[in-house]
């Protein structure tokens, strides 16, 4: 069975604030995908990233960066320097990136609980 | 692309109607997948489609809830009775699946309907 756990349920920052996401995940498959989404106030759910679990390597896009751990099974996010638009829920989410042999679960995409992000003026 | 297109975005109906849920995947995608959250459940996969066909519908809450995808551009999700606690934001994602290559893998989200049963 799959498992995200985003132990932190709301982050309040004030603006230019670093922030960090973090993300925990189990899982028994030995390939697999970690994806960051943004929920906005508006409701969509906007990707972020996606990494597969043989690519280990930190990535960094503009004021985001995410650092992936497969011996601590954690792929935290990282904001710098937050901005007021930043401001939304952030799901982390795992599935598996291969069928198993007899079962179905690829394409389950097992989502955290999200972590409210609020960065103030 | 226009992206994965929901309709309705909202849908107020009362207990015991049938509602119906529609969505168009990205063209050429071939994996369709129907979401619903909660407050209480977070994000909840209810089924799955590769190349129209129903993969898993383990997640489907009970036998009030059916989906469909006739063809490769079209899904629909029904609730026949509906009844409050079916009142969520119901999400459909498509995505290439790895048969395509595992770099091409990833979802797209469509904006969702908020569904509301009074």
């Amino acid at each position: 069975a799959q498992k995200v756990t985003q132990a932190q349920t709301e982050i309040s920052v004030v603006e230019k604030e670093d922030v960090t996401l973090d993300c925990v995940y189990e899982t028994r498959d030995t390939t697999y995908y970690l994806f960051w989404y943004k929920q906005p106030p508006s409701g969509e759910l906007v990707f972020l990233i996606r990494r597969n679990s043989f690519d280990e390597q930190n990535e960094i896009s503009g004021r985001y960066s995410w650092n992936f751990q497969k011996s601590t099974s954690s792929f935290n996010f990282t904001i710098t320097a937050s901005q007021v638009v930043d401001s939304a829920v952030y799901f982390c989410a795992l599935t598996p990136a291969l069928n198993i042999a007899g079962g179905t679960s690829y394409g389950k995409l097992t989502f955290g609980q999200g972590t409210i992000l609020t960065v103030h003026p | 692309d226009a992206g994965v297109i929901q309709s309705p975005r909202h849908e107020v109906t009362e207990m015991g109607q049938e509602v119906t849920l529609r969505c168009k995947p990205i063209s050429g995608h071939d994996y369709l997948f129907w979401y619903r959250q909660t407050m209480m459940r977070g994000l909840e996969l209810l089924i799955y489609f590769n190349n129209n066909v129903p993969i898993d519908d383990s997640g489907m809450p009970e036998d009030r809830f059916s989906a469909k995808m006739p063809n490769a551009s079209f899904s629909t999700l029904k609730i026949q009775p509906s009844e409050p606690r079916d009142s969520a934001v119901y999400f459909c994602a498509s995505s290439f699946g790895p048969e395509k290559g595992l770099w091409n893998y990833g979802y797209t989200f469509g904006s969702g309907t908020r569904l509301t049963v009074v």
